[in-house]
């Protein structure tokens, strides 16, 4: 079955930090990559997306990512933090079936003034 | 402010109510989706529909029934709950992506439901 894993489930950074949240997916074919930020009291709302060309994604508010095929990862980054950045990150996936969404158990972060 | 509402946005309810949650797209979307997100799990997709037919159940217990009638909106009735069914309920909607292509795969997502069941 398809899974999606996030590595951190909390990070806690300073302003100004430079930013990485890990995530792997396990599926061999062709994937569409996701990830979604959910802001405090907020709904889920679309970072950034992969569908296919360029493998460096950028996305909204300075987020960045970058699909490694070999390493079935979709990592998220951004240079310099803010704290309106705090909030709870989600990688997703597609995969196989277009409209099955597998999400990871997101990353909480926080970021401290 | 987002293209999809849902309401109500809390619910408190006994395991013997029935009550329905609800959901609108202002997004001229042809699919939707209900997700439940619990503490510390991933979401896990519910239900899709796309032109107001289910298309797919993921293993759901009856005591959740969906009902779509119209692209533009989707319900989801509640009886017998369990305490372990408190979560938060996601509403979803996309394109079709025989129509839109890349675009029509893109969930747009609703503000949630935070349902309690005592």
């Amino acid at each position: 079955a398809q899974s999606v894993s996030q590595h951190n489930h909390h990070v806690i950074l300073s302003e100004a930090a430079s930013l990485e949240l890990g995530c792997n997916y396990s599926y061999g074919g062709t994937v569409n990559l996701f990830w979604y930020v959910q802001y405090p009291g907020q709904h889920l709302q679309l970072l950034l997306k992969y569908f296919s060309g360029d493998p460096l994604v950028k996305g909204i508010k300075g987020f960045e990512a970058e699909f490694i095929k070999s390493k079935f990862s979709f990592n998220l980054r951004k240079p310099s933090v803010q704290w309106s950045d705090t909030a709870e990150y989600f990688c997703a996936v597609n995969a196989g079936s277009f409209q099955k969404l597998v999400f990871g158990t997101g990353t909480r972060l926080l970021v401290s003034p | 402010e987002t293209g999809v509402t849902q309401t109500p946005r809390h619910l408190v309810m006994g395991m013997t109510n029935k009550k329905s949650l609800k959901c609108e797209q202002h997004l001229g979307h042809n699919a939707m989706y209900w997700y439940k997100q619990s503490a510390k799990k991933p979401l896990e997709l519910m239900f899709v529909y796309n032109f107001k037919e289910q298309t797919e159940n993921n293993s759901v217990p009856s005591r959740f029934s969906p009902e779509c009638p119209n692209s533009s909106h989707l319900f989801l009735h509640l009886h017998t709950l369990q305490p372990e069914d408190s979560a938060l309920y996601l509403c979803a909607s996309s394109q079709e992506p025989g129509l839109a292509g890349e675009e029509g795969e893109t969930q747009y997502f609703g503000p949630g439901t935070r349902l309690l069941v005592l």
